[in-house]
């Protein structure tokens, strides 16, 4: 089957650094994606790797090794507007165009 | 305005009625999805379309029917609605083969 995982919460203090790691089972996908999502809100499209390595958009940057089946969300300078639920998210393949999705981590921020 | 909407945005309805989720969008994708999300549990995929003549079932499509109307409207049923289908209904689109999925803001679904 196929799977990723993910801690359901994790806390950090604003002004931060908080790291979100991903791990899966899958025997072959395009890339990682991650997606956060706030409270009453829709997930929204974050990062991707295709690649293994460390992609970089602003406070965050997002870092994939195929041969370790793991990945991780990096959020520097946290700000309190973070406080939402991230999940990671692969496009397997030959699987149409179907994504699977972890079941996302509320990340809570302390002032 | 939205690329992706959905109405309602919420409904409270009866046990054994029939409802009819609509999403609608202005991407021009030509695949669309129907995503439930539960505490805990992530998005799992009910549905999902790759054009108006191409409809396949996701991991949990029971109790649930759709209709893709046009490129643009993809619909999501409950042919009769009971309990544990309380939920928050996401629909989604994406362009061929990519990873990116846009999602709607959501219809927030009471079953009593």
């Amino acid at each position: 089957g196929q799977s990723l995982e993910q801690p359901s919460e994790v806390t950090a203090v604003e002004g931060a650094i908080v790291q979100i790691n991903c791990t899966y089972q899958t025997s072959g996908f395009y890339g990682l994606s991650w997606y956060q999502q706030h409270d009453g809100g829709a997930p929204t499209f974050l990062s991707y790797n295709g690649l293994d390595g460390l992609e970089e958009t602003g406070r965050f940057s997002s870092f994939l090794s195929r041969s370790d089946s793991y990945g991780y969300l990096l959020l520097q300078e946290l700000q309190m507007k973070d406080s939402a639920s991230y999940f990671c998210a692969v496009r397997p393949l030959n699987r149409d165009d179907k994504i699977i999705f972890g079941k996302g981590t509320r990340l809570h921020i302390l002032p | 305005d939205a690329d992706v909407t959905q109405t309602p945005r919420n409904r409270i309805t009866k046990t054994g009625k029939r409802i009819m989720l609509e999403c609608s969008q202005t991407k021009g994708h030509d695949r669309m999805y129907w995503y439930r999300q539960d505490p805990g549990l992530g998005l799992r995929l009910i549905y999902y379309s790759f054009d108006v003549k191409d409809i396949n079932k996701g991991e949990i499509s029971d109790g649930y029917s759709v209709s893709r109307q046009a490129q643009a409207k993809f619909s999501l049923s409950l042919e009769s609605a009971i309990p544990n289908q309380t939920a928050l209904y996401f629909c989604a689109t994406s362009a061929p083969d990519t990873d990116t999925q846009y999602f709607g803001p959501g219809t927030r679904l009471t079953v009593l």
